[in-house]
């Protein structure tokens, strides 16, 4: 099956600095998405990108699927962006997620 | 309105009870999933459904049965649960799956403690 994986596992910031996840998939997939989830364990969308640059706020995201990676930046970040990103790649009839990066970010 | 409800949002049960677990939402979505979430790792898919038709068990005990009444509902009947059945149970619907899953919306989960 394909494999997903997600750099760094762990990620401590500085409120404001910014920074960059990273995905890679061993196979083609039909798409990519990224999540948040927060503390409590809401699992909040935030891009659906099977190739290319979407921007929302502080947040973008860009998928180069012919090199199989997904790159996730926060500028400036905030208390609130702590919590677990997940990448989750659309294969076949599957949805596989990656093991995630646990994103801390200190006041 | 992108929204996915879960109920109860905690529920602790013997491992002889019977319970549901349900969730609902109104973006039209036609198809709907279960996932299941230990601690630490990311969630694993266990049903999902399609027009109010199991698509696809991902070989779940029998133990967790689901179904979905409608196109806004779907419920997870667990019996007889083990201990390393506790996890967070989580929802979510998109609006199509056509043989590839859609753009997913999740709800908040239900925190499942099996005593």
């Amino acid at each position: 099956g394909i494999q997903v994986e997600q750099s760094p596992p762990d990620l401590i910031l500085q409120e404001g600095a910014n920074s960059t996840l990273r995905c890679n998939f061993s196979d083609s997939v039909n798409n990519l998405q990224w999540f948040h989830q927060n503390p409590w364990g809401q699992l909040i969308n935030l891009f659906y990108i099977p190739s290319g640059t979407k921007q929302n706020g502080r947040l973008s995201a860009t998928t180069v699927a012919t090199e199989r990676y997904s790159l996730l930046y926060i500028s400036s970040s905030q208390t609130t962006d702590s919590g677990v990103y997940f990448c989750a790649v659309i294969y076949g009839q599957n949805f596989v997620f990656g093991p995630g990066t646990r994103l801390s970010v200190l006041p | 309105d992108t929204e996915v409800t879960q109920t109860p949002k905690h529920l602790v049960m013997g491992m002889t009870n019977k319970k549901s677990l349900k969730c609902e939402q109104h973006m039209g979505h036609r198809a709907m999933y279960w996932y299941k979430q230990k601690a630490k790792k990311p969630p694993e898919l266990m049903f999902v459904y399609s027009y109010e038709k199991l698509s696809i068990n991902e070989s779940v005990p029998s133990r967790f049965s689901p179904e979905c009444p409608n196109s806004s509902l779907l419920n997870l009947h667990l019996h007889a649960l083990q201990p390393e059945d506790s996890a967070l149970y989580l929802c979510a619907s998109s609006s199509r799956f056509s043989g590839r899953i859609d753009t997913q919306y999740f709800g908040p989960g239900t925190r499942l403690t099996v005593l």
